[in-house]
């Protein structure tokens, strides 16, 4: 257990739709990421928070947002949903200090755009 | 953008063999850390590696930094079945301000 909680574990929903994401970064830890995991792929950097400001982008489309809370934890916003956005979500935190860029990894979650 | 050539994509072995994977870049990297993923689950950090030509060991697996800086590599010795899975190398940069930079994953599969 990496210590890094996200919710719901599995989510389906319809394509045009807008789903939010949640993640809750290890104890301590400032720093959020998002990626996405489509099938069989790689995992795509999508957006980084560190302690509630933006700090980097990656190829995240127009369509999605997140924002972290000032209680350190973050949510991810897809909307217009299409079907090409079926994927794994995963969410990652790392420390503030020496070890920044040693990420740990959520469970997930699991988007279906039907 | 800047890419991490990670190789073999995927590797079929038998268990009890001895496996080797490696990631190679064109630029200079500064930190490079495995990962292992296991089906439908995140990623789990093996090994972080930040001084060229440090030599980590986690258990069976040992990842080392090489010396030119733009390449690692991971060992797995005397593999067993629970080490199925993708394994990803990232690497750092400054030029990547400060993002980490993944390979593509190698596929380990264990030969029925």
């Amino acid at each position: 257990d990496s210590g890094v909680t996200q919710t719901p574990k599995h989510l389906i929903t319809a394509t045009g739709q807008r789903v939010t994401l949640r993640c809750s970064p290890r104890s301590g830890d400032l720093s959020v990421y998002w990626y996405q995991q489509s099938l069989d792929q790689g995992l795509q950097f999508l957006i980084q928070y560190y302690n509630g400001e933006e700090r980097a982008k990656g190829n995240i489309l127009e369509r999605f947002s997140a924002q972290q809370f000032p209680d350190l934890h973050s949510e991810l916003n897809l909307s217009s949903l299409e079907l090409g956005d079926s994927a794994l979500y995963f969410c990652a935190s790392s420390a503030s200090l020496s070890r920044h860029y040693e990420q740990y990894f959520g469970p997930g979650t699991r988007l279906t755009v039907t | 953008g800047q890419q991490l050539n990670q190789s073999p994509q995927s590797m079929f072995i038998q268990e009890g063999e001895d496996v080797s994977m490696n990631c190679t870049s064109s630029s200079i990297f500064n930190t490079w850390l495995w990962y292992k993923q296991d089906p439908g689950e995140g990623p789990v950090l093996l090994i972080a590696l930040y001084k060229a030509g440090e030599l980590t060991s986690n258990g069976r697996l040992t990842a080392q930094f090489g010396i030119t800086r733009k390449d690692s590599f991971l060992n797995i010795s005397a593999s067993i079945p629970s080490d199925v899975g993708i394994y990803f190398c990232a690497g750092l940069n400054m030029d990547s301000n400060y993002q980490l930079i993944w390979g593509a994953g190698t596929k380990l599969i264990i030969k029925p």
